[in-house]
Formats: C-alpha cells, structure tokens, sequence
C-alpha cells in the first residue's frame, strides 16, 4: 500500500546514545516533515525538506539533525539522546498540488532513560 | 505569532447527538485550514482543506466551515465509530509548506 512507513516503532534509548529514525514514503512527494508529539502541546515541527537534498529548521530543531539524500528517504537523527526528546515522531509528507493534506506515517515511540 | 486554539480539550456525546469543534486562528496570512482525524496510537489522517472564508466541505457525518477567524468542525448524528482526537492545523504564508497545528479535540460517542 501506498503512503508514508516509519522505522523503528518502539525504541528505549539510554541518555546519551544516539540513533536514526527513517522515514520512507512511495507516492514520489516532494516534501517531508519531521514532527513530535507530547501530551498538552499538540504537533511540534522539528525540520522539514522542500526537495531532494534540502533541509530546514522547524519550531523545535535543538538536539536533531536531519537529511534528505534520496527523494523518498527523510531521516532524522539524534546524536546525544535527553530525557527531554522521550516523545512520539511522526513523519509525513505532501505533494505539490491538490488539496496539500499531509501523509502521515504511524509514528515511532521513543523513550529516553 | 501565528497561533491555532481548538476547544473544547475533550468532548462526549451521546450516539446522535450532534454537535461543534471550533477551532481560532491568528495568522499573517491563511493559505489553508486543515482538519485531520487521529485514533489512539496512529498518525493523523487527512480529512478537509478550507481556503477561503465561507467555504464548506463535507464527507459523511462530517461538515467543516472556515470563517475569517475560525473554523468549525460539525459533527451530525455521531456513532461510537467518530470517536477520535481531532486536529485542526494552518498553514501560513510566513511558513512556508509547514503546518501549525492546534493541540486537538478528543471526542468519545456513546452508544
């Protein structure tokens, strides 16, 4: 099925470690998004891409990083994990045209201890 | 500052019993209004795109409406199966192709 897919689901970071979220999406959409949610504070944007090779900051960029290398791959990184980015990730992604209603993807749940 | 406020927080009714989401908004410019769907452990799904004051769109039990200050989403005869948060998000000419989201409406339907 078409749309926007998330890897990993779950994950437990100890502080201080770092990993890769990766978001992938097969509808050949020119822009990504990266966002968190937290109970109380609604859809945060971190980063977001307009194309191939582009990236740029959101409302919450700190302790993120971001790349966009292959058109249909938007990753996002954290290189030293805090308490504070325990949340859920949501990817999503749009086209050019149309109604520019998002994709989202499922989210990724993560927890830093 | 661009801002989005949805109210109430939370919402209950009765199965039938109809009724409103509001959802205010400053913005420098209003490219569009957005209205998404979320279920518990999903992401949100995309439900209506509102450009211009008076416009309506409608898709099942769901009617939106954008005003030059808010937007409503009306709810007709409510089944247990709506029960959902409910985004409402806009997107701005100061930002670009992100959008800004309001913290949701948690609606839960009876039977």
């Amino acid at each position: 099925n078409a749309g926007v897919t998330q890897t990993p689901k779950f994950r437990v970071l100890k502080t201080g470690q770092s990993m890769t979220l990766l978001c992938a999406q097969d509808m050949n959409h020119e822009y990504m998004y990266w966002y968190r949610q937290d109970p109380g504070m609604g859809l945060r944007l971190i980063h977001y891409s307009v194309g191939e090779g582009t990236t740029a900051k959101g409302e919450v960029p700190d302790g993120y990083n971001v790349s966009r290398l292959k058109k249909q791959n938007f990753l996002l990184g954290l290189e030293s994990a805090a308490p504070s980015q325990t949340s859920v990730y949501f990817c999503a992604s749009r086209g050019r045209g149309g109604d520019y209603g998002y994709t989202f993807g499922s989210g990724t749940r993560l927890t830093v201890v | 500052e661009d801002q989005v406020t949805q109210s109430p927080e939370a919402l209950r009714l009765q199965e039938g019993e109809s009724s409103s989401l509001n959802c205010s908004y400053t913005v420098s410019g209003l490219r569009g209004l957005f209205w998404y769907r979320q279920d518990p452990g999903k992401g949100p799904e995309f439900l209506f795109t509102l450009y211009s004051a008076g416009e309506e769109k409608e898709k099942e039990r769901l009617k939106a409406t954008l005003t030059k200050k808010e937007s409503f989403l009306h709810i007709t005869a409510p089944k247990p199966e709506d029960s959902a948060t409910y985004l409402c998000a806009v997107q701005a000419d100061q930002a670009g192709t992100a959008l800004i989201f309001g913290k949701g409406t948690t609606l839960s339907v009876s039977s």
